[in-house]
């Protein structure tokens, strides 16, 4: 089973402040990268789907980066807002296996 | 709303019986996903159909089995059911068949209560 590690696992931040978090997963075997948008009580809504090394999306306010050789993808909100608020999960897909990180749990206070 | 619709939206059952979760895609999607996401783990590759066919396999136990029929709904059958086993079982879908690069779809989910 492959490390997917996600960083910070939570994270709370005022309104308007721009943050970001890491996604890090091995390097070899690389196959693409997803990024999620998950709420309580919802399903896992897709971001991102990144491939290429130095890859970046953006979406809006929300952006992402990725590092194949080095292993790591970066998901940054600029200007955050309280429906941001969500866990934000990254998933690497190897071959045929997805392996999920645990998330990062951002809360956006008003 | 993601297009892809799953049922039950819960199921409680008991221990050694099996039961029949079912997904449909959204339309013109041709790949089926299904994970578990159990409240002691994070969300876990269970199996890929596509166009009826298995593509990928997970973390899938040897007692449960999904099927992908011909109008490209899929059915995830759990077995012999276990405490372990409770958990919520996502369905999602996506256009390609190779599904590394193409985004998929998230079903509402369905909750599974073993007792």
């Amino acid at each position: 089973i492959l490390n997917v590690e996600q960083s910070p696992q939570s994270l709370h931040v005022q309104e308007g402040d721009s943050t970001n978090f890491t996604c890090s997963f091995p390097s070899s075997n690389f196959y693409a990268l997803h990024w999620y948008r998950w709420e309580t009580a919802k399903s896992p809504e897709a971001l991102f789907v990144m491939t290429l090394n130095g890859d970046e999306k953006k979406k809006g306010r929300i952006s992402a980066t990725l590092n194949t050789k080095e292993g790591y993808s970066y998901l940054y909100i600029k200007g955050s807002q309280p429906e941001d608020s969500a866990t934000y999960l990254c998933a690497f897909r190897t071959g045929n296996q997805f392996y999920f990180g645990t998330g990062t749990s951002l809360t956006v206070i008003p | 709303d993601s297009g892809v619709t799953q049922t039950p939206k819960h199921l409680i059952t008991a221990t050694g019986q099996r039961v029949t979760l079912r997904c449909s895609p959204r339309s013109g999607d041709l790949s089926v996903y299904w994970y578990q996401q159990s409240l002691d783990q994070g969300l876990q590759f269970l199996i890929q159909y596509y166009n009826g066919e298995e593509r990928a396999k997970g973390n899938i136990l040897e007692r449960f089995s999904a099927q992908q029929f011909p109008d490209l709904h899929s059915e995830l059958n759990l077995s012999s059911l276990e405490l372990g086993d409770s958990a919520l079982y996502f369905c999602a879908s996506s256009v390609v068949p190779s599904g590394g690069s193409d985004t998929q779809y998230f079903g509402p989910g369905t909750r599974l209560t073993v007792l």
